[in-house]
């Protein structure tokens, strides 16, 4: 059964600073990987996605890449701002007809000003 | 452009109550998703519909059903509701490529937040 894993829970970072927020999964026989993020009492939205065939996407100031060997992906953020301050999700779809998607629990992002 | 649009926002309910949550999409995607979020326990999927007339169970559909009503309207209603049932309610729709796991890039209504005393 995928398990998805976000390590650490929470990371509080000085602004300016860059960082990377993990993820990482059990079973790599994985169809894509979405990574999201979820502002307080709202809802998540998309931030990029990752097919299985890919190694990495860009998006403005964020970077994920996707290591299925390894079981990993990592979201990458450059010159962090008070505004990206939210709690950061994955989430891995499976191939097979069983497979479900599988979110990991977050990472909680502070940036401190 | 709405996006996902879900109703009602916040729900309190006394156990036994039975109710509906409703969501519509206007991005004209196959596929929809209903998930509940707990502390402590991420995001699970609740019930997931391929296209119109389609849906299957996910991870924890016990105490739920669903109707998809038509390509844009996905219904969640809850017959005899729990305590345990308390949580944040989500939807979802995406471009499909056919099997649950194989979503496309997913958009996320604002959530319905459900209480049940």
């Amino acid at each position: 059964k995928q398990e998805v894993t976000q390590i650490p829970a929470a990371l509080s970072v000085p602004e300016g600073e860059n960082l990377v927020l993990n993820c990482s999964f059990t079973d790599s026989a994985i169809y894509n990987l979405q990574w999201f993020r979820q502002d307080p009492g709202k809802g998540l939205t998309s931030l990029l996605l990752i097919q299985s065939s890919q190694r990495e996407q860009t998006s403005g100031r964020l970077n994920a890449s996707l290591d299925k060997s390894s079981g990993r992906s990592t979201l990458y953020i450059a010159a962090s701002q008070p505004g990206d301050s939210a709690t950061y999700l994955c989430a891995v779809g499976g191939m097979n007809r069983d497979d479900k998607i599988i979110f990991g629990k977050g990472t909680r992002l502070h940036i401190l000003p | 452009n709405a996006g996902v649009t879900q109703t009602p926002k916040f729900q309190v309910l006394k156990t036994g109550q039975s109710m509906t949550l409703q969501c519509a999409q206007d991005m004209n995607h196959n596929s929809m998703y209903w998930y509940r979020q707990d502390p402590g326990m991420g995001l699970r999927l609740i019930y997931y519909s391929a296209s119109e007339g389609t849906t299957d169970k996910g991870e924890v559909p016990n105490g739920y059903n669903v109707s998809r009503l038509n390509k844009r309207e996905f219904s969640l209603r809850l017959e005899s509701a729990a305590p345990s049932q308390t949580s944040v309610y989500f939807c979802a729709s995406a471009t499909s490529g056919g099997l649950v796991g194989r979503f496309h890039t997913q958009y996320f209504g604002p959530g319905t937040r459900l209480t049940v005393l």
